[in-house]
């Protein structure tokens, strides 16, 4: 059983376009994140979120929404996509914020 | 200036040799992370600790809080052990190093 999953592993789309991707983690976390990394590999927080509230918002452009439906749940909401939103989007839990994180297998977002 | 620095930036090793990877961080933390990602893009989380040192197979974590530095050694090298290999500290975020990236040849 994967422990963080993510959905779609791979997401081509043209600019403009809103686009959403999923994380589920069934590892009973209560605290959960979306990271980003760049071309050069570098990866940053954009998000982070404690029993469905956000904690964490790192100065990431308001197209980006995440949503919490349960603490089970963080999905990735972009509107309007642009070229330099192309990355590979990766989403982790953790039981706390200070604890191990555990990370999904990664969404690449090419915006064409 | 990054506040989490990691040392090579490129390393490539002959199957067999000790490797060392290095991490000095700038800032407060309650633990630092060492994690592995494989060419395929997943992340696997190698070790976390505060102090002291860690142990899993070949893989040796150790860290200096008062120096504020930490270490990543692989001993006895495999190419499977090719990948980049990310510092992360962990202060109420994870803040990332920029990766090591490590070829092991045959």
């Amino acid at each position: 059983d994967t422990a963080v999953s993510q959905t779609p592993k791979y997401l081509v789309t043209q600019m403009g376009n809103d686009k959403s991707i999923k994380c589920e983690q069934n590892l009973g976390h209560d605290t959960m994140y979306w990271y980003k990394q760049d071309s050069k590999k570098f990866l940053k927080i954009m998000f982070s979120y404690n029993n469905k509230e956000l904690i964490i918002n790192e100065t990431v452009p308001n197209r980006f929404s995440p949503k919490s439906p349960d603490k089970a749940h963080l999905n990735l909401h972009i509107n309007s996509l642009e070229l330099g939103d192309s990355a590979v989007y990766f989403c982790a839990s953790s039981q706390d914020r200070r604890s191990e994180a555990f990370f999904g297998q990664g969404t690449r977002l090419t915006v064409v | 200036k990054n506040e989490v620095e990691q040392s090579p930036q490129n390393l490539t090793a002959q199957e067999g040799e000790f490797i060392t990877i290095n991490c000095s961080y700038s800032v407060g933390i309650s633990a630092l992370h060492w994690l592995q990602q494989h060419p395929g893009g997943g992340i696997v989380s190698l070790f976390m600790l505060s102090s002291g040192k860690k142990k899993h197979g070949r893989l040796i974590a150790t860290i200096n809080i008062q120096e504020k530095h930490s270490s990543l050694h692989i001993t006895a090298s495999h190419p499977r052990d090719s990948a980049v290999y990310i510092c992360a500290v962990n202060t109420d975020k994870l803040i990332f190093g920029t990766g090591t990236r490590l070829q092991v040849f045959p």
